[in-house]
Protein backbone atom coordinates (compact mmCIF):
# COMPACT_ATOMS: atom_id res chain seq x y z
CA UNK A 1 0.00 0.00 0.00
CA UNK A 2 0.94 3.71 -0.59
CA UNK A 3 2.28 5.41 2.54
CA UNK A 4 3.06 9.17 3.14
CA UNK A 5 3.46 10.06 7.03
CA UNK A 6 4.00 13.25 8.31
CA UNK A 7 6.98 13.68 11.14
CA UNK A 8 3.55 15.99 13.37
CA UNK A 9 0.15 15.72 13.33
CA UNK A 10 -0.15 18.35 15.37
CA UNK A 11 2.67 21.04 16.16
CA UNK A 12 2.59 24.63 18.35
CA UNK A 13 5.19 27.07 17.60
CA UNK A 14 6.15 30.29 18.83
CA UNK A 15 6.68 33.48 16.78
CA UNK A 16 10.86 33.46 15.08
CA UNK A 17 11.17 29.80 15.47
CA UNK A 18 12.46 27.69 13.46
CA UNK A 19 10.11 24.77 11.92
CA UNK A 20 10.95 21.92 10.41
CA UNK A 21 8.05 19.47 8.86
CA UNK A 22 9.15 16.10 7.48
CA UNK A 23 7.93 14.00 5.04
CA UNK A 24 8.42 10.06 4.28
CA UNK A 25 7.25 8.23 1.57
CA UNK A 26 7.80 4.62 0.56
CA UNK A 27 6.96 4.23 -2.56
CA UNK A 28 10.48 5.35 -4.55
CA UNK A 29 8.68 8.07 -6.24
CA UNK A 30 10.50 10.85 -7.62
CA UNK A 31 8.61 13.71 -7.76
CA UNK A 32 7.23 15.15 -3.89
CA UNK A 33 4.89 18.55 -2.78
CA UNK A 34 4.65 20.59 -0.33
CA UNK A 35 1.03 21.86 0.03
CA UNK A 36 -0.64 24.38 2.53
CA UNK A 37 -4.41 24.42 3.04
CA UNK A 38 -6.72 26.83 4.36
CA UNK A 39 -10.24 27.73 4.57
CA UNK A 40 -11.60 28.90 1.23
CA UNK A 41 -8.37 28.99 -0.03
CA UNK A 42 -8.17 24.93 -1.20
CA UNK A 43 -4.13 23.17 -2.03
CA UNK A 44 -1.29 25.90 -2.51
CA UNK A 45 1.91 24.87 -3.93
CA UNK A 46 4.82 25.83 -1.54
CA UNK A 47 7.78 23.80 -3.11
CA UNK A 48 8.17 20.57 -5.20
CA UNK A 49 11.17 17.96 -6.19
CA UNK A 50 11.79 15.95 -8.94
CA UNK A 51 14.22 14.20 -7.79
CA UNK A 52 17.07 14.39 -4.76
CA UNK A 53 18.46 17.70 -3.94
CA UNK A 54 16.52 18.85 -6.79
CA UNK A 55 13.50 21.98 -5.89
CA UNK A 56 11.60 23.87 -7.37
CA UNK A 57 9.20 26.84 -6.38
CA UNK A 58 5.58 26.77 -5.97
CA UNK A 59 3.26 29.60 -5.90
CA UNK A 60 3.64 30.42 -2.85
CA UNK A 61 7.21 30.00 -1.42
CA UNK A 62 8.16 33.15 0.41
CA UNK A 63 8.68 32.25 3.70
CA UNK A 64 10.00 28.74 3.39
CA UNK A 65 12.42 26.67 2.28
CA UNK A 66 12.97 22.60 1.56
CA UNK A 67 15.26 19.81 1.85
CA UNK A 68 15.38 17.07 0.03
CA UNK A 69 18.68 14.80 0.36
CA UNK A 70 17.01 11.66 0.22
CA UNK A 71 14.43 10.69 -2.31
CA UNK A 72 12.27 9.28 0.00
CA UNK A 73 12.29 12.55 2.25
CA UNK A 74 11.16 15.67 1.65
CA UNK A 75 11.34 18.53 4.47
CA UNK A 76 9.79 21.32 4.66
CA UNK A 77 11.46 24.37 6.42
CA UNK A 78 10.06 27.75 8.22
CA UNK A 79 12.98 29.81 9.27
CA UNK A 80 11.76 31.93 11.22
CA UNK A 81 7.66 31.56 11.89
CA UNK A 82 5.08 34.18 11.88
CA UNK A 83 1.19 33.55 12.18
CA UNK A 84 0.36 34.28 9.51
CA UNK A 85 1.99 30.81 8.55
CA UNK A 86 -0.37 29.02 10.69
CA UNK A 87 -1.82 26.48 8.84
CA UNK A 88 -2.33 23.07 7.65
CA UNK A 89 0.35 21.14 5.81
CA UNK A 90 -0.02 18.74 3.32
CA UNK A 91 2.46 16.74 1.68
CA UNK A 92 2.30 14.69 -1.32
CA UNK A 93 4.34 12.27 -3.44
CA UNK A 94 3.93 10.94 -7.42
CA UNK A 95 5.67 8.92 -9.97
CA UNK A 96 3.03 10.30 -12.46
CA UNK A 97 0.17 12.58 -12.56
CA UNK A 98 -1.22 10.72 -9.43
CA UNK A 99 -0.40 12.53 -6.11
CA UNK A 100 -0.76 10.56 -2.88
CA UNK A 101 -0.68 12.72 0.48
CA UNK A 102 0.12 12.47 3.84
CA UNK A 103 -2.11 13.07 6.68
CA UNK A 104 -1.25 16.48 7.20
CA UNK A 105 0.47 18.65 9.73
CA UNK A 106 -1.89 21.24 11.65
CA UNK A 107 0.78 23.70 12.45
CA UNK A 108 0.03 27.11 15.16
CA UNK A 109 2.57 29.73 15.51
CA UNK A 110 2.04 31.66 18.66
CA UNK B 1 -2.72 24.24 -15.42
CA UNK B 2 -3.34 27.73 -14.90
CA UNK B 3 -6.59 28.66 -12.77
CA UNK B 4 -9.01 26.21 -12.10
CA UNK B 5 -12.66 27.88 -10.78
CA UNK B 6 -14.86 25.57 -8.44
CA UNK B 7 -18.40 25.85 -8.03
CA UNK B 8 -20.51 26.04 -5.71
CA UNK B 9 -18.29 25.95 -2.14
CA UNK B 10 -20.64 24.15 -0.15
CA UNK B 11 -23.50 21.53 -1.68
CA UNK B 12 -26.18 19.86 0.60
CA UNK B 13 -28.26 16.35 -0.72
CA UNK B 14 -30.69 14.39 0.75
CA UNK B 15 -29.09 10.97 0.88
CA UNK B 16 -30.23 8.95 -2.43
CA UNK B 17 -29.93 11.93 -4.34
CA UNK B 18 -27.16 12.91 -6.95
CA UNK B 19 -24.33 15.30 -6.31
CA UNK B 20 -22.74 17.41 -9.07
CA UNK B 21 -19.76 19.33 -8.52
CA UNK B 22 -18.56 21.10 -11.39
CA UNK B 23 -15.10 23.13 -12.19
CA UNK B 24 -13.66 25.44 -14.75
CA UNK B 25 -9.73 25.55 -16.25
CA UNK B 26 -8.16 28.25 -18.10
CA UNK B 27 -5.53 26.57 -19.60
CA UNK B 28 -5.82 25.28 -22.90
CA UNK B 29 -2.84 22.92 -22.41
CA UNK B 30 -4.82 20.85 -19.61
CA UNK B 31 -5.22 17.33 -20.39
CA UNK B 32 -5.35 15.79 -16.91
CA UNK B 33 -8.46 16.26 -14.89
CA UNK B 34 -8.10 14.16 -10.90
CA UNK B 35 -10.82 14.63 -8.37
CA UNK B 36 -9.78 14.15 -4.62
CA UNK B 37 -11.67 13.68 -1.61
CA UNK B 38 -10.78 14.53 1.80
CA UNK B 39 -12.57 13.26 4.75
CA UNK B 40 -11.81 14.85 8.01
CA UNK B 41 -8.86 14.51 9.64
CA UNK B 42 -6.89 13.09 6.75
CA UNK B 43 -5.24 13.69 3.33
CA UNK B 44 -7.11 14.08 -0.15
CA UNK B 45 -7.34 11.03 -2.01
CA UNK B 46 -7.57 10.15 -5.75
CA UNK B 47 -10.96 9.22 -6.49
CA UNK B 48 -11.33 9.37 -10.03
CA UNK B 49 -9.62 11.20 -12.78
CA UNK B 50 -9.76 11.38 -16.46
CA UNK B 51 -7.43 12.55 -19.16
CA UNK B 52 -8.27 14.79 -22.37
CA UNK B 53 -8.78 12.22 -24.97
CA UNK B 54 -11.85 11.07 -23.19
CA UNK B 55 -15.36 12.54 -22.21
CA UNK B 56 -16.75 10.13 -19.63
CA UNK B 57 -15.31 7.99 -17.38
CA UNK B 58 -17.22 6.19 -14.34
CA UNK B 59 -16.71 4.07 -11.30
CA UNK B 60 -19.61 2.28 -9.39
CA UNK B 61 -21.32 5.21 -8.08
CA UNK B 62 -19.26 8.21 -9.54
CA UNK B 63 -18.08 9.67 -12.83
CA UNK B 64 -16.63 12.30 -14.47
CA UNK B 65 -17.19 14.35 -17.90
CA UNK B 66 -14.96 16.37 -19.35
CA UNK B 67 -16.25 19.04 -21.52
CA UNK B 68 -12.86 20.77 -24.00
CA UNK B 69 -14.24 23.03 -25.77
CA UNK B 70 -16.21 24.81 -22.69
CA UNK B 71 -12.81 24.18 -20.43
CA UNK B 72 -15.10 22.35 -17.61
CA UNK B 73 -15.58 18.89 -16.55
CA UNK B 74 -17.96 17.75 -13.22
CA UNK B 75 -17.95 15.13 -10.60
CA UNK B 76 -21.41 13.51 -10.51
CA UNK B 77 -22.05 11.00 -7.51
CA UNK B 78 -25.36 9.09 -7.82
CA UNK B 79 -27.34 7.18 -4.93
CA UNK B 80 -25.36 9.15 -2.36
CA UNK B 81 -24.53 7.94 1.04
CA UNK B 82 -23.63 9.75 4.49
CA UNK B 83 -20.23 8.40 4.45
CA UNK B 84 -19.48 10.75 0.24
CA UNK B 85 -20.22 13.91 2.97
CA UNK B 86 -16.44 15.44 2.48
CA UNK B 87 -14.27 18.04 0.59
CA UNK B 88 -13.88 17.33 -2.83
CA UNK B 89 -10.96 19.09 -4.76
CA UNK B 90 -10.56 19.03 -8.69
CA UNK B 91 -7.37 19.74 -10.00
CA UNK B 92 -5.90 19.99 -13.53
CA UNK B 93 -2.09 19.64 -15.03
CA UNK B 94 -0.88 19.95 -18.44
CA UNK B 95 3.41 20.22 -18.32
CA UNK B 96 5.13 16.67 -18.52
CA UNK B 97 5.39 17.38 -14.76
CA UNK B 98 3.22 16.02 -12.29
CA UNK B 99 2.15 19.10 -10.67
CA UNK B 100 -0.97 19.81 -10.46
CA UNK B 101 -3.33 22.97 -10.04
CA UNK B 102 -6.36 22.64 -7.54
CA UNK B 103 -9.22 24.00 -7.59
CA UNK B 104 -10.73 25.22 -3.69
CA UNK B 105 -12.81 22.78 -2.63
CA UNK B 106 -16.37 21.73 -2.53
CA UNK B 107 -17.64 19.96 0.87
CA UNK B 108 -20.73 17.92 0.28
CA UNK B 109 -23.24 17.04 2.77
CA UNK B 110 -25.31 14.66 2.59
CA UNK B 111 -28.54 14.69 4.60
CA UNK B 112 -29.43 11.01 5.76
Amino acid sequence: DVKVTQSSRYLVKRTGEKVFLECVQDMDHENMFWYRQDPGLGLRLIYFSYDVKMKEKGDIPEGYSVSREKKERFSLILESASTNQTSMYLCASSFGTTQYFGPGTRLTVL
Amino acid sequence: GENVEQHPSTLSVQEGDSAVIKCTYSDSASNYFPWYKQELGKGPQLIIDIRSNVGEKKDQRIAVTLNKTAKHFSLHITETQPEDSAVYFCADSGGANSKLTFGKGITLSVRP
